[in-house]
């Protein structure tokens, strides 16, 4: 199953709304997955099954969609959000990853 | 708390073999399924193989299939990559990850292929 991701970046200020979008290849039901990495850390699930919010992340993050469109949204972006977000699907080995989305400063 | 610590990385020359491990505390080792992921200098995650919980059940990248094997000891916690006949396209931050939806990640051991 092939991810892709858009926009492949994006910059944004303190507060915007950001919503990036993954889309598989075939349908992956609601096993998709987003995380985010930063430079020199491990990466951190923030979303999995779609849309349930990892224990301890912040409500500003929410995940939609099932079988081959899903989203993840940042209501309100925060300093510590800049990062790169990747979406994988868990629904079938091998479970790929999209591309990454950088979020960066506008 | 949950706790996965890789170790095993290092310098490593083409064609050469290395193993990775993977210790893990803090939650029931045999109950859930562990994965390898990787990332390369300036490139994006790459998932590379998962094993199930009992260890019948494993799969691997494209990229690396026939020359990794992933392996797990129940009885000692741990998780294993095997890596054989190593490329410099291998060059990564290796993470271990649990479950399939890779809630808890370990900080990576670097691999580096070169001669």
């Amino acid at each position: 199953i092939q991810m892709t991701q858009s926009p492949s970046s994006l910059s944004a200020s303190v507060g915007d709304r950001v919503t990036i979008t993954c889309r598989a290849s075939q349908n992956t039901n609601v096993y998709v997955n987003w995380y985010q990495h930063k430079p020199g850390q491990a990466p951190k699930n923030v979303i999995y099954a779609a849309s349930q919010l990892q224990s301890g992340v912040p409500s500003r993050f929410s995940g939609s969609g099932s079988g081959t469109h899903f989203t993840l949204t940042i209501s309100s972006l925060q300093p510590e959000d800049f990062a790169t977000y990747y979406c994988q699907q868990s629904s079938s080995a091998p479970f790929t990853f999209g591309p990454g989305t950088e979020v960066a400063v506008k | 708390q949950v706790q996965l610590v890789e170790s095993g990385g290092r310098l490593v020359k083409p064609g050469g073999s290395l193993r990775l491990s993977c210790a893990a505390s803090g939650f029931t080792f045999s109950d859930r399924s562990m994965s390898w992921v990787r990332q390369a200098p300036g490139k994006g995650l790459e998932w590379v193989s998962y094993i199930t919980g009992s260890g019948s059940t494993m799969d691997y990248a494209d990229s690396v299939k026939g020359r990794f094997t992933i392996s797990r000891d129940n009885t000692k916690n741990s998780l294993y990559l095997q890596m054989n006949s190593l490329r410099a396209e291998d060059t990564a931050i290796y993470y271990c990850a649990k479950d399939n939806d890779l809630t808890m990640w370990g900080q990576g051991t670097l691999v580096t292929v070169s001669s």
